[in-house]
């Protein structure tokens, strides 16, 4: 049973500190990451994919990765909030299988407060 | 010019009926999904389909059926709907290019269903 886990939260940070999201994985052979973003009613949308050991930067946001541990945490700088979601971790588990079925972790809660 | 569409966007039914929920993507994607995700939020594929595969995820019971038209649609038909089936259901498009690994999805706005 392939699984992600994710802390669930919530997770409150004050505005304009750094929010530290983590997931984890559990097939060893997954090999792209993405990170989705939720508001509360609305549809998930992307924020960052990821698929290579290290790190990945796009504005305030970091992704990082790394496959020996089976750990994918997003990192959001000078958070604020309007950042208040929830952030939904998605592995895709198998490279050239079976056509893009995400995993989904549970999602972790993020509120910014001003 | 909405990416993914779907209808409708709400839905409440009494158990037992058949409804449909009808997606529609103007992506050019070749792959459509079937997502529900349920009152603790958690979001699981239930279909993954392009014109030569349908991928079912094995706990979807099979009174659950996906029907494509054509490319563009994936609509969902639900038969005799059980209290358990109300959550929101999304649809999904991507392009599944064998050798790239990092392809988006891209979700509608949600059908949220509720049975009574």
């Amino acid at each position: 049973q392939k699984e992600v886990e994710q802390n669930s939260g919530p997770l409150s940070v004050p505005e304009g500190a750094i929010a530290s999201l983590n997931c984890t994985y559990s097939d060893r052979g997954s090999q792209s990451f993405f990170w989705y973003r939720q508001y509360s009613g609305k549809s998930p949308e992307l924020i960052m994919f990821i698929y290579s050991n290290g790190d990945k930067e796009d504005g305030r946001f970091t992704a990082q990765l790394n496959k020996a541990s089976q750990y994918v945490s997003l990192l959001i700088r000078d958070s604020q909030p309007s950042d208040s979601a929830t952030y939904l971790c998605a592995v895709k588990p198998d490279y050239g299988g079976s056509q893009g079925n995400l995993i989904f972790g549970k999602g972790t809660k993020l509120s910014v407060k001003p | 010019d909405t990416a993914v569409s779907q209808t409708p966007k709400y839905l409440v039914t009494q158990m037992g009926n058949d409804k449909s929920i009808k997606c529609e993507q103007n992506l050019g994607h070749d792959t459509m999904y079937w997502y529900k995700q349920d009152s603790k939020k958690f979001l699981k594929i239930m279909f993954s389909y392009n014109n030569k595969e349908l991928i079912i995820n094995e706990t979807v019971p099979n009174r659950f059926s996906p029907k494509s038209p054509d490319k563009a649609h994936l609509n969902l038909h639900i038969n005799s709907l059980e209290l358990g089936d109300s959550a929101v259901y999304f649809c999904a498009s991507s392009q599944v290019t064998r050798g790239v690994i990092q392809e988006t999805q891209y979700f509608g706005p949600g059908t949220r269903l509720l049975v009574l």
